[in-house]
């Protein structure tokens, strides 16, 4: 079965510090994967996804994610980070063997950022 | 172009109770699938219905329900709630029914049972 493992349930940094959120899948195959953004009383907002193109992906708002088969990661990094960057991460997985289409979430990560 | 729209956005209701969430998916948006998110157990997969037929189904008790009209609008439904059934019900879709595109979510439904 297809999991998600986000590592640090919490991670603050300073404003202007590199972000970086961790994310590892557990897949036989290469899955689609996405990362998420959730702000306070919102819904998931979709910050970008791979999908077996190209391995770097660049989102919204300065987001990008690396594919590493290898390391069986997708961790979300942005260089600089904004206040309004605060909010709760999360990294999910498309099942794209057994056709159940269904995402698999990780447990989330909330960045603080500090002033 | 309209987004996802989940009503109500609020709901208490008492233990015992049923209730029927909506979702109005993005037009042309024909998978729907409904997600629960709570504190302790984060986002679980409900339930997915694609064409008015339900392709998915989550790890969930009997009391969760759900149905896809043909105009794909959704609803759900939970009888007999439980208090642990208090949680943020988020509504997903999907132009396609493939597993690579992407999802657009709601703004939930916060169910507070008492």
């Amino acid at each position: 079965a297809q999991s998600v493992t986000q590592l640090g349930s919490h991670v603050s940094v300073s404003e202007g510090a590199l972000v970086l959120l961790r994310c590892n899948y557990s897949s036989s195959v290469p899955p689609y994967l996405f990362w998420y953004v959730q702000y306070p009383n919102q819904g998931l907002q979709l910050l970008l996804k791979y999908t077996s193109a190209a391995t770097l992906v660049k989102g919204i708002n300065g987001f990008e994610a690396e594919f590493k088969k290898s390391e069986t990661s997708f961790h979300l990094t942005k260089p600089s980070a904004h206040m309004s960057d605060a909010a709760e991460y999360f990294c999910a997985v498309s099942d794209r063997t057994s056709g159940t289409y269904k995402y698999i979430f990780g447990t989330g990560t909330r960045l603080k950022v500090l002033a | 172009k309209a987004g996802v729209t989940q009503t109500p956005r609020y709901l208490i209701k008492t233990r015992g109770q049923q209730v029927t969430l909506s979702c109005s998916p993005i037009s042309g948006h024909r998978s729907v699938s409904w997600y629960q998110q709570t504190p302790g157990q984060g986002l679980q997969f409900l339930f997915e219905y694609f064409s008015e037929t339900q392709r998915n189904k989550g790890n969930f008790p009997g009391r969760f329900s759900g149905r896809q009209f043909s105009n794909s609008r959704s609803e759900m439904n939970v009888s007999t709630l439980e208090l642990g059934d208090s949680a943020l019900y988020l509504c997903a879709t999907r132009k396609m029914a493939d597993s690579n595109t992407e999802a657009f979510f709601g703004q939930g439904t916060r169910l507070t049972v008492v």
